[in-house]
């Protein structure tokens, strides 16, 4: 069963617009929401993350909005550029219970920005 | 920032036979490291956690048997794959939490082919 829940699976987005990646989870033991950046053949490489007591969290052009009471949390690139083309995992964790530690993905959003 | 390697980064072996993947913080201790499978544009699915001096705690679905893990030190977890079949092709790669016990920092990840 997937415990996080990812959408669009493919994203193209013109150079200089906004990349909007969303994702949904159930598990209300997460509290820890990272978002991972993966090119082909390499592991993820961690972007950005959020915990549940904000609802913004924002690093440069990168900015995760987060929303406690739907379960949902979106990852928005501005700005987009043709360097940020790869594979966008959202992720959950927690620190209680099972989900001690351990990181569930969604299953990935291929980016292409086209110049 | 923390760094995780894994070795090797590739690997083909024939059918039948084990394969070791060994998966190191650099910089850092963890008692605590985690195995991910991702199998061509998918996602990243946990396999197992991988705990210093115990035994490792596998997810539901993954053979225990078949994927023996060793957590020998503070820096070194090892994975291997018992008796490899063509359908345990796959990226292996592995995580380990930073000073934060939050922020995972994930390796550049094993491709394995069994032939």
């Amino acid at each position: 069963q997937q415990q996080v829940k990812q959408s669009p699976q493919s994203l193209i987005v013109q150079k200089g617009g906004i990349s909007i990646i969303n994702c949904a989870y159930e598990n209300t033991a997460f509290d820890y929401f990272p978002w991972y950046q993966q090119f082909p053949g390499k592991g993820p490489a961690l972007l950005i993350a959020i915990r549940p007591d904000v609802s913004e969290k924002k690093e440069g052009r990168f900015t995760i909005s987060f929303n406690k009471s739907a379960k949902q949390f979106s990852l928005h690139i501005m700005d987009s550029q043709p360097g940020d083309s790869a594979t966008y995992f959202c992720a959950a964790s927690g620190y209680r219970g099972s989900t001690l530690g351990r990181l569930y993905f969604g299953r990935g959003t291929q980016l292409t920005v086209w110049p | 920032g923390a760094v995780v390697s894994q070795h090797p980064s590739w690997v083909i072996c024939k059918s039948g036979t084990s394969v070791k993947i060994e998966c190191r913080s650099l910089d850092f201790q963890a008692t605590t490291m985690f195995w991910y499978r991702q199998f061509p544009k998918q996602s990243l699915m946990l396999m197992a956690t991988s705990n210093e001096g115990s035994k490792a705690t596998y997810e539901q679905g993954v053979e225990k048997d078949k994927f023996l893990i060793n957590h020998a030190s503070l820096t070194l977890s090892t994975l291997t794959v018992t008796s490899a079949h063509p359908e345990d092709s796959s990226f292996y790669i592995c995580s380990a939490p930073g000073l934060d016990s939050e922020t995972q920092y994930f390796g550049p990840g094993t491709r394995l082919l069994v032939l």
